[in-house]
């Protein structure tokens, strides 16, 4: 099992510059999630997907955000155009049926 | 959005010694999780839960689900300095799909 596949593990960019942050799940997971941490505000949930289908993006800060899962195998985090703000940790988890989550490695977001 | 609430913020101890910390919330959960998260790394399960007033070990690890299903514990027995890190609790209703985390406690271990 390879576990939750996050790229890139380090992003830096500069502020205006669209950025892309992508997750391959655990295969045979239906649920995907991502969080964003920060020092501030800890773990927070920008959106969660079931069987592909976004149910629930009320955590996604701004319309500069947007996320896709295309097939239950591949999901992205796009942020478009990046600000200085957005800088953290961006964890994608998966999970089945309500088991717990398991977590990548996260993508260390820089934004200048 | 929403957070558990967890204590203490951050803990310094010493080697050998015993570690507590805990979790609250004003809702109720079916589930409750606790992991663990290395510097760089992201959180990692350590014990899962799923039964009000059950008690789950996990080598020196001990977690408990509140009876009032609003609450968790875990204790860390004798630390050892690999067991520095943060450490998340994390609460599941059935039917939700959300899992909705703590604020940490960051631990630290003096040898």
């Amino acid at each position: 099992d390879a576990g939750v596949i996050q790229s890139p593990r380090h992003e830096v960019t500069e502020m205006g510059q669209e950025v892309t942050l992508r997750c391959k799940p655990i295969s045979g997971h239906n649920s995907l999630f991502w969080y964003r941490q920060t020092m501030m505000r800890g773990l927070e949930l920008l959106i969660y997907f079931n069987n592909n289908v976004p149910i629930d993006d009320s955590g996604m800060p701004e319309d500069r955000f947007s996320a896709k899962m295309p097939n239950a195998s591949f999901s992205t985090l796009k942020i478009q155009p990046s600000e200085p703000r957005d800088s953290a940790v961006y964890f994608c988890a998966s999970s089945f049926e309500g088991s717990p989550l398991h977590f990548g490695n996260g993508t260390r977001l820089t934004v200048t | 959005g929403q957070q558990l609430n967890q204590s203490p913020q951050s803990m310094f101890i010493q080697e050998g010694e015993d570690v507590s910390m805990n979790c609250t919330s004003s809702s109720i959960f079916n589930t409750w999780l606790w992991y663990k998260q290395d510097p760089g790394e992201g959180p990692v399960l350590l014990i899962a839960l799923y039964k009000a007033g059950e008690l789950t070990s996990n080598g020196r690890l001990t977690a408990q689900f509140g009876i009032t299903r609003k609450d968790s514990f875990l204790n860390i027995s004798a630390s050892i300095p690999s067991d520095v890190g943060i450490y998340f609790c994390a609460g599941y209703l059935s039917g939700t799909y959300k899992y909705i985390f703590g604020t940490g406690t960051r631990l630290k271990v003096l040898a």
